[in-house]
Protein backbone atom coordinates (compact mmCIF):
# COMPACT_ATOMS: atom_id res chain seq x y z
CA UNK A 1 0.00 0.00 0.00
CA UNK A 2 1.22 3.28 -0.79
CA UNK A 3 2.14 5.63 2.45
CA UNK A 4 1.95 9.27 2.07
CA UNK A 5 2.52 10.76 5.77
CA UNK A 6 2.86 14.66 6.57
CA UNK A 7 4.88 15.91 10.04
CA UNK A 8 1.67 16.84 11.61
CA UNK A 9 -2.12 17.05 11.86
CA UNK A 10 -2.54 20.18 13.27
CA UNK A 11 -0.11 23.00 13.72
CA UNK A 12 -0.65 26.55 15.43
CA UNK A 13 1.85 29.46 14.72
CA UNK A 14 2.01 32.78 15.36
CA UNK A 15 2.34 35.51 12.24
CA UNK A 16 6.13 36.07 11.49
CA UNK A 17 7.01 32.69 12.30
CA UNK A 18 8.73 30.61 9.59
CA UNK A 19 6.85 26.99 8.94
CA UNK A 20 7.72 23.75 8.13
CA UNK A 21 5.26 21.41 6.56
CA UNK A 22 7.28 18.00 5.90
CA UNK A 23 5.82 14.86 3.82
CA UNK A 24 7.18 11.67 3.02
CA UNK A 25 5.74 9.00 0.70
CA UNK A 26 7.34 5.47 0.83
CA UNK A 27 6.47 4.09 -3.09
CA UNK A 28 9.44 5.76 -4.32
CA UNK A 29 6.89 8.46 -6.57
CA UNK A 30 8.82 10.88 -8.69
CA UNK A 31 6.16 12.97 -8.75
CA UNK A 32 5.42 15.15 -5.41
CA UNK A 33 2.73 18.02 -4.98
CA UNK A 34 1.68 20.52 -2.26
CA UNK A 35 -2.35 21.88 -2.01
CA UNK A 36 -4.16 23.87 0.07
CA UNK A 37 -7.92 23.00 0.88
CA UNK A 38 -9.95 25.78 1.69
CA UNK A 39 -14.04 25.55 2.10
CA UNK A 40 -15.96 25.96 -1.27
CA UNK A 41 -12.47 26.70 -3.57
CA UNK A 42 -11.39 22.66 -3.53
CA UNK A 43 -7.68 21.56 -3.22
CA UNK A 44 -5.19 24.41 -5.04
CA UNK A 45 -2.07 23.49 -6.03
CA UNK A 46 0.57 25.54 -4.25
CA UNK A 47 4.16 23.62 -5.65
CA UNK A 48 4.88 20.38 -7.42
CA UNK A 49 8.47 18.63 -8.02
CA UNK A 50 8.72 16.66 -10.90
CA UNK A 51 12.12 14.91 -9.54
CA UNK A 52 14.97 16.04 -6.78
CA UNK A 53 15.77 19.53 -6.68
CA UNK A 54 13.16 20.04 -9.59
CA UNK A 55 10.24 22.18 -8.66
CA UNK A 56 7.42 23.92 -10.56
CA UNK A 57 5.20 26.73 -9.07
CA UNK A 58 1.90 25.47 -8.69
CA UNK A 59 -1.21 27.87 -8.96
CA UNK A 60 -0.93 29.76 -5.87
CA UNK A 61 2.91 29.64 -4.65
CA UNK A 62 3.23 33.45 -3.44
CA UNK A 63 4.30 33.10 0.14
CA UNK A 64 5.30 29.55 -0.04
CA UNK A 65 8.75 28.15 -0.92
CA UNK A 66 9.72 24.44 -1.47
CA UNK A 67 12.03 21.93 -1.02
CA UNK A 68 12.91 18.37 -2.01
CA UNK A 69 16.41 17.11 -1.50
CA UNK A 70 15.72 13.59 -1.36
CA UNK A 71 13.20 11.84 -3.73
CA UNK A 72 10.69 11.14 -1.13
CA UNK A 73 10.39 14.14 1.03
CA UNK A 74 8.86 17.29 -0.56
CA UNK A 75 8.98 19.83 2.05
CA UNK A 76 6.62 23.08 2.30
CA UNK A 77 8.02 26.66 3.83
CA UNK A 78 6.30 29.29 5.27
CA UNK A 79 8.96 31.94 5.17
CA UNK A 80 7.06 34.43 7.12
CA UNK A 81 3.53 33.16 8.36
CA UNK A 82 0.79 35.22 7.96
CA UNK A 83 -3.61 35.12 8.92
CA UNK A 84 -4.19 34.10 5.53
CA UNK A 85 -2.15 31.15 5.08
CA UNK A 86 -4.37 29.80 7.92
CA UNK A 87 -5.75 26.22 6.20
CA UNK A 88 -5.40 22.57 5.63
CA UNK A 89 -2.17 21.35 3.49
CA UNK A 90 -2.44 18.41 1.74
CA UNK A 91 0.63 16.47 0.46
CA UNK A 92 0.28 14.18 -3.00
CA UNK A 93 2.46 12.04 -4.67
CA UNK A 94 2.51 9.93 -7.72
CA UNK A 95 4.10 8.22 -10.73
CA UNK A 96 4.00 9.63 -14.13
CA UNK A 97 0.16 9.67 -15.84
CA UNK A 98 -1.21 7.81 -12.60
CA UNK A 99 -3.40 8.71 -9.64
CA UNK A 100 -2.22 11.02 -7.03
CA UNK A 101 -1.93 9.46 -3.37
CA UNK A 102 -2.79 12.04 -0.83
CA UNK A 103 -1.57 12.38 2.92
CA UNK A 104 -3.94 12.75 5.83
CA UNK A 105 -3.37 16.76 5.49
CA UNK A 106 -1.71 19.24 8.16
CA UNK A 107 -4.46 21.77 9.42
CA UNK A 108 -2.18 24.73 10.24
CA UNK A 109 -3.79 27.36 12.15
CA UNK A 110 -2.01 31.29 11.88
CA UNK A 111 -3.13 33.27 15.02
CA UNK B 1 -6.75 28.29 -17.17
CA UNK B 2 -9.23 25.29 -16.70
CA UNK B 3 -12.21 25.96 -14.18
CA UNK B 4 -14.18 23.00 -12.82
CA UNK B 5 -17.78 23.43 -10.70
CA UNK B 6 -19.03 21.49 -8.33
CA UNK B 7 -22.68 22.00 -6.42
CA UNK B 8 -21.51 22.44 -2.77
CA UNK B 9 -23.80 20.18 -0.82
CA UNK B 10 -26.10 17.29 -1.77
CA UNK B 11 -28.37 15.29 0.77
CA UNK B 12 -29.63 12.16 0.16
CA UNK B 13 -31.74 9.12 2.12
CA UNK B 14 -29.80 5.84 2.96
CA UNK B 15 -30.84 3.31 0.28
CA UNK B 16 -31.35 5.74 -2.48
CA UNK B 17 -28.88 6.89 -5.81
CA UNK B 18 -26.53 9.89 -4.91
CA UNK B 19 -26.04 11.98 -8.42
CA UNK B 20 -23.00 14.74 -8.45
CA UNK B 21 -22.12 16.83 -11.03
CA UNK B 22 -19.58 18.20 -12.39
CA UNK B 23 -18.31 20.90 -15.13
CA UNK B 24 -15.23 21.93 -16.73
CA UNK B 25 -13.92 24.19 -18.93
CA UNK B 26 -11.22 22.72 -20.73
CA UNK B 27 -12.17 20.35 -23.81
CA UNK B 28 -8.52 19.14 -23.60
CA UNK B 29 -8.81 17.51 -20.57
CA UNK B 30 -7.83 13.71 -20.86
CA UNK B 31 -8.09 12.40 -17.35
CA UNK B 32 -10.94 12.94 -15.10
CA UNK B 33 -11.12 11.50 -11.29
CA UNK B 34 -13.57 11.52 -8.62
CA UNK B 35 -11.83 11.73 -5.01
CA UNK B 36 -13.58 11.17 -2.02
CA UNK B 37 -12.68 12.71 1.73
CA UNK B 38 -13.92 11.22 4.46
CA UNK B 39 -13.71 13.54 8.00
CA UNK B 40 -10.10 14.10 8.93
CA UNK B 41 -8.69 12.41 6.38
CA UNK B 42 -6.80 12.67 2.94
CA UNK B 43 -8.10 12.05 0.00
CA UNK B 44 -8.68 8.72 -1.73
CA UNK B 45 -9.16 7.91 -5.76
CA UNK B 46 -12.95 6.83 -5.75
CA UNK B 47 -12.80 5.90 -9.63
CA UNK B 48 -11.72 7.61 -12.82
CA UNK B 49 -12.46 7.45 -16.45
CA UNK B 50 -10.48 8.87 -19.80
CA UNK B 51 -11.81 11.54 -22.37
CA UNK B 52 -12.35 8.25 -24.67
CA UNK B 53 -14.66 6.82 -23.16
CA UNK B 54 -18.57 7.94 -22.27
CA UNK B 55 -19.09 5.77 -18.99
CA UNK B 56 -17.59 3.66 -16.65
CA UNK B 57 -19.34 1.54 -14.15
CA UNK B 58 -17.30 0.57 -10.61
CA UNK B 59 -19.81 -1.85 -8.21
CA UNK B 60 -22.03 0.81 -7.15
CA UNK B 61 -20.50 3.56 -8.48
CA UNK B 62 -21.09 4.80 -11.99
CA UNK B 63 -19.36 7.63 -13.84
CA UNK B 64 -21.29 9.36 -16.54
CA UNK B 65 -18.85 11.65 -19.13
CA UNK B 66 -20.58 14.16 -21.71
CA UNK B 67 -17.72 15.42 -23.27
CA UNK B 68 -19.97 18.26 -25.61
CA UNK B 69 -21.32 19.34 -22.34
CA UNK B 70 -18.04 19.10 -20.88
CA UNK B 71 -20.01 17.30 -17.79
CA UNK B 72 -19.07 14.64 -15.69
CA UNK B 73 -20.95 13.10 -13.20
CA UNK B 74 -21.10 10.45 -10.37
CA UNK B 75 -23.52 8.15 -9.28
CA UNK B 76 -23.70 5.93 -5.96
CA UNK B 77 -26.80 3.98 -5.81
CA UNK B 78 -27.45 2.38 -2.31
CA UNK B 79 -26.30 5.49 -0.71
CA UNK B 80 -25.17 4.09 2.76
CA UNK B 81 -24.39 6.23 5.62
CA UNK B 82 -20.22 5.64 5.19
CA UNK B 83 -21.04 7.47 1.85
CA UNK B 84 -21.56 10.94 3.98
CA UNK B 85 -18.23 12.80 2.90
CA UNK B 86 -16.94 15.17 0.48
CA UNK B 87 -16.99 14.47 -2.85
CA UNK B 88 -13.86 16.27 -5.45
CA UNK B 89 -14.21 16.11 -9.32
CA UNK B 90 -10.55 16.76 -10.52
CA UNK B 91 -9.05 16.63 -14.39
CA UNK B 92 -5.79 16.39 -15.83
CA UNK B 93 -3.98 17.51 -18.55
CA UNK B 94 -2.56 14.94 -21.23
CA UNK B 95 0.55 13.83 -19.40
CA UNK B 96 3.84 15.52 -19.61
CA UNK B 97 6.87 15.07 -18.15
CA UNK B 98 6.39 17.12 -15.13
CA UNK B 99 3.66 14.93 -14.18
CA UNK B 100 -0.09 14.87 -14.24
CA UNK B 101 -0.88 18.23 -12.95
CA UNK B 102 -4.65 18.09 -11.69
CA UNK B 103 -7.52 21.07 -11.58
CA UNK B 104 -9.98 20.40 -8.68
CA UNK B 105 -13.53 21.30 -8.18
CA UNK B 106 -14.84 22.87 -4.41
CA UNK B 107 -15.60 19.69 -3.43
CA UNK B 108 -19.60 18.97 -2.63
CA UNK B 109 -20.69 17.45 0.41
CA UNK B 110 -23.25 14.79 0.62
CA UNK B 111 -24.97 13.69 3.70
CA UNK B 112 -26.56 10.73 4.13
CA UNK B 113 -29.76 10.60 6.37
CA UNK B 114 -31.08 7.07 7.92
Amino acid sequence: DVKVTQSSRYLVKRTGEKVFLECVQDMDHENMFWYRQDPGLGLRLIYFSYDVKMKEKGDIPEGYSVSREKKERFSLILESASTNQTSMYLCASCVIGSEQYFGPGTRLTVT
Amino acid sequence: GEDVEQSLFLSVREGDSSVINCTYTDSSSTYLYWYKQEPGAGLQLLTYIFSNMDMKQDQRLTVLLNKKDKHLSLRIADTQTGDSAIYFCAVGDEIKAAGNKLTFGGGTRVLVKP
